[in-house]
């Protein structure tokens, strides 16, 4: 088993571009999750889903959406990048919530 | 969104001394707390998920235990070793719908363990 993987590890960005951070699972679970790191200010859920085809919003949806096609995929689009979208993201999915190795985003 | 609080913020430890630290949480609706071990650059790992009031639960040197009445869980270390130098994170989860999925981390306690 893989686990999670998150393609790319890292990207910079211009300020407005569009970009889609990759996350896909190989344990058949249900649950996916987007978190994003901020310093000093610990993980905050972004979206997360519960199953193919459902999503919801977490704690700071605003300037990224997600879609779930598939159980394993779970990708997050950038739309509009702005520099407040520089963080690092993480993918993780399950309830006890494996983490994939991360996204760090710069926008420039 | 829950308030979770971890303390302390960080934490010096020499090698061989034993610690903990706490999380405290809303004791409402409680479903589950998970706690988690980050190690720099590397992705948080589960540790421990904690549904039961007086669950404690043990993984090698690290154990945590869990009040679920009076919201709040302590994780220990014995015997502290420079490898456990980490960010130790909890989140708990809500019942109700789909929110027992859904975790709310907290900030965290940075452990330095110091040969």
């Amino acid at each position: 088993n893989a686990g999670v993987t998150q393609t790319p590890k890292f990207r910079i960005l211009k300020i407005g571009q569009s970009m889609t951070l990759q996350c896909t699972q190989d344990m058949n679970h249900n649950y996916m999750y987007w978190y994003r790191q901020d310093p000093g200010m610990g993980l905050k859920l972004i979206y997360y889903s519960v199953g193919a085809g459902i999503t919801d919003k977490g704690e700071v949806p605003n300037g990224y959406n997600v879609s779930r096609s598939t159980t394993e995929d779970f990708p997050l689009r950038l739309e509009l990048a702005a520099p407040s979208q520089t963080s690092v993201y993480f993918c993780a999915s399950g309830h006890t919530q494996y983490f994939g190795p991360g996204t760090r985003l710069l926008v420039l | 969104i829950l308030n979770v609080e971890q303390s302390p913020q960080s934490l010096h430890v020499q090698e061989g001394d034993s610690t903990n630290f706490t999380c405290s949480f809303p004791s409402s609706n409680f479903y589950a707390l998970h706690w988690y071990r980050w190690e720099t650059a590397k992705s948080p790992e589960a540790l421990f998920v904690m549904t039961l009031n007086g669950d404690e639960k043990k993984k090698g040197r690290i154990s945590a235990t869990l009040n679920t009445k009076e919201g709040y869980s302590y994780l220990y270390i014995k015997g502290s070793q420079p490898e456990d130098s980490a960010t130790y994170l909890c989140a708990p989860a809500n019942a109700g719908g789909t929110s027992y999925g859904k975790l709310t981390f907290g900030q965290g306690t940075i452990l330095t363990v110091h040969p």
